[in-house]
């Protein structure tokens, strides 16, 4: 039973750049969510996609936007790249999005770790 | 606001000795989850708590939920080498999860 997975694990892009990263959720979940974890910080909600839409969205810019598949896998886009977005970026799913607002846990990927230059 | 507290920010214990992380909330919380995160690695769900003055254990760990759902408590007792991590309180608000900033255990052999 697979958990879940993101690519690529490592990225390294320059400022101004765009970059896309990949969550397939765990083995009969539905619903991602993005995080992004500065060094020393805990995550940070960026989105969250169930049914193909975006259901919930935390304190991110624009530049910040998502996809979610038939599958159930999800996508990440940040455009015009900034140092600041440097972090670890950890998906995690999990199954209902009503379950969710009541807080059910989440299971992480090993995260794709972000370097701007 | 939504946010939860932790403290303290970092822990260093010697092999064999205990470790206790609080979390605090400003409002009452529906439920309270721990997370633990290993060095270079992701967040793993630990448990939740759910009613007023719940306490649940874990082999060596003690989960507390306060009377007033507004603080939690994680104890380790006898701490090991393979407790060094982060320990993240995170609480449901808004329709997300909401993590604290962690408290970073290091444990000397």
């Amino acid at each position: 039973d697979a958990g879940v997975t993101q690519s690529p694990t490592h990225l390294i892009k320059t400022r101004g750049q765009q970059v896309t990263l990949r969550c397939s959720p765990k083995s009969g979940h539905d619903t991602v969510s993005w995080y992004q974890q500065a060094l020393g910080q805990g995550p940070q909600f960026i989105f969250q996609y169930y049914e193909e839409e975006e259901r919930q969205r935390g304190n991110f810019p624009d530049r910040f936007s998502g996809h979610q598949f038939p599958n159930y896998s999800s996508e990440l886009n940040v455009n015009a790249l900034l140092l600041g977005d440097s972090a670890l970026y950890l998906c995690a799913s999990s199954f209902g999005f009503k379950e969710f607002t009541s807080g059910s846990p989440l299971h992480f990927g090993n995260g794709t770790r972000l370097t701007v230059t | 606001g939504q946010q939860v507290m932790q403290i303290p920010q970092y822990q260093h214990v010697q092999e064999g000795e205990d470790f206790t992380t609080y979390c605090n909330s400003s409002t009452t919380l529906s439920n309270i989850q721990w997370y633990k995160q290993r060095p270079g690695g992701h967040p793993v769900f630990l448990i939740q708590l759910v009613k007023s003055g719940e306490v649940k254990k874990q082999k060596r760990l003690t989960f507390q939920f306060g009377e007033a759902k507004k603080n939690s408590s994680l104890h380790i007792t006898a701490t090991q080498t393979t407790d060094v991590g982060t320990y993240f309180c995170a609480r449901p608000g808004g329709g997300k999860l909401i993590f604290g900033q962690g408290t970073e255990l290091s444990v000397k052999p």
